[in-house]
């Protein structure tokens, strides 16, 4: 079994208020990291993949950047708005097709 | 494209009866997945395929068996089913190349999900 952990598991943050969120994965037999965005009564969509070691991405407001030598990404969110509300997960897939993913951190923005 | 569809998007089910979730996707991925989401948790994988005839254990295959007779489609049977197995069941697809350098590598794009309750 493959651990996935996600850090924190909610958080509620005012409006405009920047945050950050922890992904940690085995560094072993890594292929990517995704971070996906997933709403309420529907289903997760992609943010974003990450492949290689010190990648960073971005997409407007949200970045995201991956460390594979020590296991870990980071997702940023700059000036949190009341629609960023969602929960965020990242999913570790192995050279193998296998796809683990974390529990997710769940954000709440405040108007 | 219609992506990835699932049947049906809810269902009840009595203890020991059995079912079968369809799942099917039109972008020609060659990987598939299947998921469920128990109650404040995240998505636990049950099974996954790798391609038409290939399929592997997930995290908690136990109750669960599946097949990949044709690239489009991976049904999930759900045999004497269990209260244990209520969820929400999601199917998803990627299309891995093979490289690192593809920017969608592996991105996964979900089904809308079925909700099973079994009594």
């Amino acid at each position: 079994i493959l651990n996935v952990e996600q850090s924190p598991q909610s958080l509620h943050v005012q409006e405009g208020d920047s945050t950050n969120f922890t992904c940690s994965f085995p560094s072993s037999n890594f292929y990517a990291l995704h971070w996906y965005r997933w709403e309420t009564a529907k289903s997760p969509e992609a943010l974003f993949v990450m492949t290689l070691n010190g990648d960073e991405k971005k997409k407007g407001r949200i970045s995201a950047t991956l460390n594979t030598k020590e296991g870990y990404s980071y997702l940023y969110i700059k000036g949190s708005q009341p629609e960023d509300s969602a929960t965020y997960l990242c999913a570790f897939n192995t050279n193998a097709g296998k796809s683990t993913f974390g529990d997710g951190t769940t954000l709440t923005v405040k108007p | 494209n219609a992506g990835v569809t699932q049947t049906p998007k809810f269902r009840i089910l009595k203890i020991g009866q059995s079912m079968t979730l369809q799942c099917a996707q039109d972008m020609n991925h060659n990987y598939m997945y299947w998921y469920r989401q128990d109650p404040g948790m995240g998505l636990k994988l049950i099974y996954y395929s790798v391609g038409a005839g290939i399929t592997d254990k997930g995290e908690v295959p136990n109750g669960y068996n599946v097949s990949r007779s044709t690239t489009e489609d991976f049904p999930l049977r759900l045999e004497l089913a269990a209260p244990s197995q209520t969820s929400v069941y999601f199917c998803a697809s990627s299309r891995r190349t093979g490289g690192w350098t593809s920017v969608s590598t592996d991105t996964q794009y979900f089904g809308p999900g079925t909700r099973l309750t079994v009594l």
